[in-house]
């Protein structure tokens, strides 16, 4: 069983649609990371939370911590939402990370 | 932009042969941390440097070796590659101990053939 897990492993919307990525996680953490990869393989920073939520625009990330979950939320998506999304948990404090399979998501026009 | 650049963007190389690939890291930042993520699944940590010196390493062989300098970029060293190495290899870099955001560098694209 892997430490992060995501789920949907891909999802498919429509344009204008409310979207939800689930990550579970298995070990203590200092901070979870929410992180968007497009094709060309860059990976960029969205959130970085160790308790409550987060908004950022469109984006909204919680994280239960009693739970061991996190959720990403995208309200009105677009299609230049579609991109991998990927979860990551930080046990250390260390900034080393320990990532989750991602999200494939595609926004449909 | 991050900031954190990555040298070369891809590579191909043949099966034995040695690769060594380069980050440099966001102003102000002690630490970098590299990952391997192969085709279609999540990065994997390989190792992590601080100030010059590994600070971690995750389940890679030691052909997996590292550098930081006093400037804190990296170098990637891989020898005799295998054709299961082919993969994106990314850079993070970061401030060791405080939680703090990583910034990632674009990756490296290596195909052993």
């Amino acid at each position: 069983k892997n430490e992060v897990e995501q789920s949907p492993q891909n999802l498919t919307a429509q344009e204008g649609e409310f979207i939800t990525i689930n990550c579970s996680y298995s070990v203590g953490i200092s901070a979870l990371h929410w992180l968007q990869q497009h094709p060309g393989g860059g990976i960029v920073s969205l959130f970085m939370l160790s308790s409550g939520k987060k908004k950022h625009g469109r984006l909204i990330a919680t994280i239960n911590i009693q739970e061991k979950h996190s959720s990403l939320h995208i309200t009105a998506s677009h299609p230049r939402d579609s991109a991998v999304y990927i979860c990551a948990v930080d046990e250390t404090s260390g900034s080393r990370l320990t990532f989750g399979e991602g999200t494939q998501l595609t926004v449909n026009p | 932009e991050t900031g954190v650049t990555q040298s070369p963007t891809h590579l191909i190389k043949t099966r034995g042969q040695q690769v060594t690939l380069r980050c440099s890291s966001q102003s102000g930042h002690n630490t970098v941390s590299w990952y391997q993520q192969a085709l279609g699944q999540g990065p994997q940590f390989i190792f992590q440097y601080y100030r010059e010196e590994e600070n971690g390493r995750g389940n890679f062989p030691p052909r997996f070796s590292g550098l930081q300098f006093p400037n804190y970029s990296s170098e990637l060293n891989v020898n005799a590659l295998e054709l299961d190495d082919s993969a994106l290899y990314l850079c993070a870099s970061s401030l060791l101990g405080m939680s703090a955001e990583a910034f990632f560098g674009q990756g490296t694209r290596l195909t052993v053939v």
